[in-house]
């Protein structure tokens, strides 16, 4: 059965430098989330995207943003990266009136 | 996170023994769910029990919830050295359809010696 799929696997940056991260869905999954999960830390919510509409933001930094495509992968582009933003980036879709959320492997961020 | 504390934070247990973790959270919710994240890798999710429920059975494990003491446990019987990963319980409010983002606790690393 088809996954979430995540890209890149792992990225390495430079402070100050943007990144990119993509997400594509299962297919008609409806709802996509994106979370943060800092070394040792639990995953936060960031954003989700609803039929490619933002519907909810939780603590996604000002130098963060996201969309979601007509083709309903999303990507989460990230600018003037810090240190602190190195973390584990997954993302997860769904069916907005199921409960289940699916994972994608993550993406792995290094800030040097 | 505010939400989602689990109990304790590390586990280690011998094969075939019993693992209990334990969760609290503070808001209502619509349902909580366990995950479990074998190291640096994705979520799987392993169980759902929803507000109106007190316990939930699939396969070797069984999630209880008292919501009056905003507490959940996961018990995972005869475990197995597969079993090594950490486990999250999250939460959600909303009620079905509307925000339905999982608010996370922090993981139990349980360690499962063969």
């Amino acid at each position: 059965a088809a996954g979430v799929i995540q890209s890149p696997r792992h990225l390495i940056k430079e402070k100050r430098e943007t990144a990119t991260l993509k997400c594509y869905p299962i297919p008609r999954h409806d709802t996509v989330y994106w979370y943060q999960q800092g070394p040792g830390q639990d995953p936060q919510f960031l954003i989700s995207f609803y039929e490619k509409m933002q519907s909810d933001k939780g603590s996604i930094p000002d130098r963060f943003s996201a969309q979601q495509f007509s083709d309903y992968h999303s990507e989460l582009n990230m600018s003037s990266l810090e240190l602190g933003d190195s973390a584990l980036y997954f993302c997860a879709s769904g069916i907005r009136f199921e409960n289940i959320q699916y994972f994608g492997a993550g993406t792995r961020l290094s800030v040097l | 996170s505010q939400q989602g504390e689990e109990d304790p934070q590390a586990l280690s247990i011998q094969e075939g023994e019993n693992a209990t973790m334990n969760c609290s959270y503070k808001t209502s919710i619509n349902n909580l769910q366990w995950y479990r994240q074998n190291s640096g890798r994705g979520l799987v999710h392993l169980i759902l029990i929803r507000s109106n429920e007190r316990e939930k059975h699939s396969g070797r494990l069984r999630v209880t919830l008292d919501t009056s003491k905003k507490s959940s446990s996961l018990l995972i019987t005869a475990s197995r050295a597969a079993d090594t990963a950490s486990y999250f319980c999250a939460t959600r409010s909303g009620y079905t359809g509307a925000n339905s983002k999982l608010t996370f606790g922090k993981g139990i690393t349980l360690s499962v010696r063969p």
